[in-house]
């Protein structure tokens, strides 16, 4: 098992450029996040997806979009960088289970953004 | 909306000596989780706590999950170098999402 990998592992970006982060898992996951991660500032959610084709916004969505087109597959999408979207991005995965709320989550290696 | 603070937001210690990390929600919790995570890595699951005025522990770490299900701490006992991280909790309610904490970044001299 290769638990969660996130491709790229690294990205230099020009503010206006745009890109996707893809967010893999193999654990047969129900649930994905996106996370940010910017010094002091802990893991802050952006998207999340409770199932394949469902989406939903998190803390600090504005900027991103997001697909779940697969269950195993969880996209983070940036369609205009700007400076401030200069953090390190974690997606992770949970299984959910029933009637328990905040199951456990895997995270992945994470993603180095530069947007200058 | 709901958040998670924690405190310190550093801590520095001696080889050898104790450390704790307190965490406070806004709001009642459903369980408590406590993650690490290395420099330069990502966040590791450590523990789950469910129930009101639970204590467990992992060789020298003890963890606490208040009795309002509101708080909650980490010990470390006799810390060592491989104890250095940022260590988050991170609070579940009623929802799909976990709260984390703005976490303790713990650095251990030799």
């Amino acid at each position: 098992n290769a638990g969660v990998t996130q491709t790229p592992k690294f990205r230099v970006l020009k503010t206006g450029q745009s890109m996707t982060l893809l967010c893999a898992q193999d654990m047969n996951h129900e649930y994905m996040y996106w996370y940010r991660q910017d010094p002091g500032m802990g893991l802050r959610l952006i998207h999340y997806s409770v199932g394949e084709g469902t989406t939903a916004k998190g803390e600090v969505p504005d900027g991103y979009n997001v697909s779940r087109l697969k269950k195993q597959n969880f996209l983070l999408g940036l369609e205009s960088a700007a400076p401030s979207q200069t953090s390190v991005y974690f997606c992770a995965s949970s299984y959910p289970l029933p009637g328990a709320f905040g199951e456990t989550q895997y995270f992945g290696p994470g993603t180095r953004l530069l947007v200058l | 909306g709901q958040q998670v603070m924690q405190i310190p937001q550093y801590q520095h210690v001696q080889e050898g000596e104790d450390f704790t990390t307190y965490c406070n929600s806004s709001t009642t919790l459903s369980n408590i989780q406590w993650y690490k995570q290395r420099p330069g890595g990502h966040p590791v699951f450590l523990i789950q706590l469910v129930k009101s005025g639970e204590v467990k522990k992992q060789k020298r770490l003890t963890f606490q999950f208040g009795e309002a299900k509101k708080n909650s701490s980490l010990h470390i006992t006799a810390t060592q170098t491989t104890d250095v991280g940022t260590y988050f909790c991170a609070g579940g309610g009623n929802t799909d999402k976990l709260i984390f904490g703005t976490g303790t970044r713990l650095q251990v001299f030799p």
